[in-house]
């Protein structure tokens, strides 16, 4: 999981507070994305960005904002956070090609709870 | 976005070859499949991908039908530390969306 940060790797928020997930990668990727997974689950992808500037929404978006301002950063944020958004989260990055073959590298993970 | 299945569970004894097989009958002509594994919680840990030919590397080898509708990745010596959840993707296409599917649970037997 070389180059991938997340941070935090642990998080227990209150219903209805908000919060940023934060991901950032030093490989100049241009290609970013955010999954969540839930207990005995597969990982389902939240939302993505093929680019500084570009995003787009994945299979769960619902509750989930993001931005991408600079290639290093893709920071995912909790508008009003809900028992339902109770998962761990994966951030990943590759570089894109449009017939990509390239290597996905993922994020060790970040823990949240809602309470 | 093309689909992948797998079945849920496989055994393999320690020692030999584990044959994981992924159904991708709706794969497209410029995406790869790629396969990742996950064990317990960590990020998933990239293994090998392909396009059309059968690749090799270090850790496994993936076999690619002619028809590229389905793929095995083949782990030829599993060791208990191979015991995971292994994934097939479908990925490529103007998106370059990586789309997991349910998985397939590989426990590897002493």
């Amino acid at each position: 999981n070389a180059g991938v940060t997340q941070t935090p790797k642990f998080q227990v928020l209150k219903t209805g507070q908000s919060m940023t997930l934060q991901c950032a990668q030093d490989m100049n990727h241009e290609y970013m994305s955010w999954y969540r997974q839930d207990p005995g689950m597969g990982l389902r992808l939240i939302h993505y960005s093929v680019g500084a500037g570009i995003t787009d929404q994945g299979e769960v978006p619902n509750g989930y904002n993001v931005s991408r301002s600079t290639t290093e950063d893709f920071p995912l944020r909790l508008l009003s956070a809900a028992p339902s958004q109770t998962s761990v989260y994966f951030c990943a990055s590759s570089p894109r090609g449009p017939y990509s073959g390239n290597t996905i590298y993922f994020g060790e993970g970040s823990w949240l709870t809602v309470v | 976005d093309a689909k992948t299945t797998q079945p849920p569970s496989m055994d393999c004894a320690e020692g030999r070859a584990a044959n994981l097989p992924c159904n991708h009958s709706t794969i497209s002509g410029n995406e790869y499949v790629y396969w990742y594994r996950q064990i317990h919680s960590q990020g998933p840990q990239y293994i090998i991908h392909g396009l059309k030919n059968n690749e090799t590397n270090e850790m496994a080898s993936l076999i690619i039908t002619e028809d590229r509708k389905s793929s095995t990745l083949i782990l030829p010596h599993a060791t208990l530390r191979d015991t995971a959840v292994y994934y097939c993707i479908v990925r490529g296409g103007a998106t370059n969306k990586l789309i997991f599917g349910t998985g397939t649970l590989l426990a590897v037997q002493p």
